[in-house]
């Protein structure tokens, strides 16, 4: 079984749409993030949960709205998009503190 | 300019080369990650460090709090280690990552 799964793994869509991003750990993991990744290759974290509670909220657009249903899951809501929005994004998960982040295989986000 | 910066940007090695990537950071940290990203895309996270030393196969990482510095180490060097090396820090709640350092090992 796939430790981090992200879906759908690549999402073409028209500006203006809105689209959510899904990501779930069966780790155990009391912590998720997101992270979105440029063009240029350069990491950026977005969102952060612990325990279902907003502990990192970087300066991203509020049309970025990240939704915690349990500590497994961790999605990405996305308003009105962008053509700036196109990036890939990554989900990952860690027990705070303790160490290792494990990735999800990202998801490429393209609007058209 | 970044919080966190790394090199070189761009590195190419003869297989068997022994490889140095480095990282240094200007905000106080509670740890430091190095990521491995492969061409297909995938990251994997391969040290967290907060003192000292750590080693895993041909890979280690060495990080010096005080001089706000960390370097990740490859002996023997093989072209299947080619990706693009990600330092990343955790200062307060905040997380920074370098730019990425792009390695390329030539059989």
């Amino acid at each position: 079984d796939t430790a981090v799964s992200q879906t759908p793994k690549y999402l073409v869509t028209q500006m203006g749409n809105d689209k959510s991003i899904k990501c779930e750990q069966n780790l155990g993991h009391d912590t998720m993030y997101w992270y979105k990744q440029d063009s240029k290759k350069f990491l950026k974290i977005m969102f952060s949960y612990n325990n279902k509670e907003l502990i990192i909220n970087e300066t991203v657009p509020n049309r970025f709205s990240p939704k915690s249903p349990d500590k497994a899951h961790l999605n990405l809501h996305i308003n009105s998009l962008e053509l700036g929005d196109s990036a890939v994004y990554f989900c990952a998960s860690t027990v705070i503190n303790t160490g290792e982040l494990f990735f999800g295989e990202g998801s490429r986000l393209t609007v058209l | 300019k970044n919080e966190v910066e790394q090199s070189p940007q761009n590195l190419t090695a003869q297989e068997g080369e022994f490889i140095t990537i480095n990282c240094s950071y200007s905000v106080g940290i509670s740890a430091l990650h190095w990521l491995q990203q492969h061409p297909g895309g995938g990251i994997v996270s391969l040290f967290m460090l907060s003192s000292g030393k750590k080693k895993h196969g041909r890979l280690i990482a060495t990080i010096n709090i005080q001089e706000k510095h960390s370097s990740l180490h490859i002996t023997a060097s093989h072209p299947r280690d080619s990706a693009v090396y990600i330092c990343a820090v955790i200062g307060g709640n905040q997380f920074y990552f370098g730019t990425g350092t792009s390695l390329t090992v030539i059989p």
